[in-house]
């Protein structure tokens, strides 16, 4: 299985703040990388695909980028709305896997 | 707009089997792979494993063979049954769709199963 690791884990920053989240895939999985937004009790969002495709409707505030094995997620200036978990997630090969989460306290 | 819903019981008893079903809305179940996805505090969000309009199936070789996952497309609904569950496995456990460009792209609420006598 290809293992995602994110960090850090959580991170508390200030409304206006620069975030910034890396994840890093155990091996190569090109550009097959999605990012997610989970708040508590909630399904996840739907935010990037491709490492750097924002999905139709998500914020321009969002962004990714990244290939192989080293990806990077931004949110340029930081809204009360986007706390909660941030998720990585591959879908190069199967099973597909998930980062273990950031969660962002404001 | 893409809609899913987990329905099932919210308590199963160790050793027996967890019953799931997904409803679809918004789309054909012909175009995309339909997944099962669950998520606890132990052991973060998991992929179960998918199911295609053909009735192909795949899963996460994690659940050593405990997962099924089938369609019924006349009635757009597709279910998750797994056997022989233990207090592991109580999670909170998401249907969604499949998307293969791009990934797990829509997502049911979730559903809360806990595993105890």
């Amino acid at each position: 299985d290809i293992l995602m690791t994110q960090s850090p884990s959580s991170l508390s920053a200030s409304v206006g703040d620069r975030v910034t989240i890396t994840c890093q895939a155990s091996q190569d999985i090109s550009d097959n990388l999605n990012w997610y937004h989970q708040k508590p009790g909630k399904a996840p969002r739907f935010l990037i695909y491709d490492a750097s495709n924002l999905e139709i409707g998500v914020p321009s505030r969002f962004s990714g980028s990244g290939s192989g094995t080293e990806f990077t997620f931004t949110i340029t200036s930081l809204q009360p709305e986007d706390y909660g978990s941030y998720y990585c997630q591959q879908y190069e090969t199967f099973p597909l896997t998930f980062g273990g989460g950031t969660k962002v306290e404001i | 707009q893409v809609q899913l819903q987990e329905s099932g019981p919210g308590l199963v008893q160790p050793s027996e089997t967890l019953s799931l079903t997904c409803a679809v809305s918004g789309d054909s179940m012909i175009t995309h792979y339909w997944s099962w996805i669950r998520q606890s505090p132990g052991k973060g969000l998991e992929w179960i494993g998918y199911v295609y309009y053909t009735g192909g199936t795949k899963y996460n070789p994690s659940l050593r063979g405990r997962a099924t996952i089938s369609l019924d497309q006349s009635n757009k609904r597709f279910s998750l049954k797994m056997t022989s569950v233990s207090a592991a496995d109580t999670a909170v456990y998401y249907c969604a769709r499949y998307n293969w460009n791009y990934g797990i792209d829509y997502w049911g609420q979730g559903t809360l199963v806990t595993v105890s006598s």
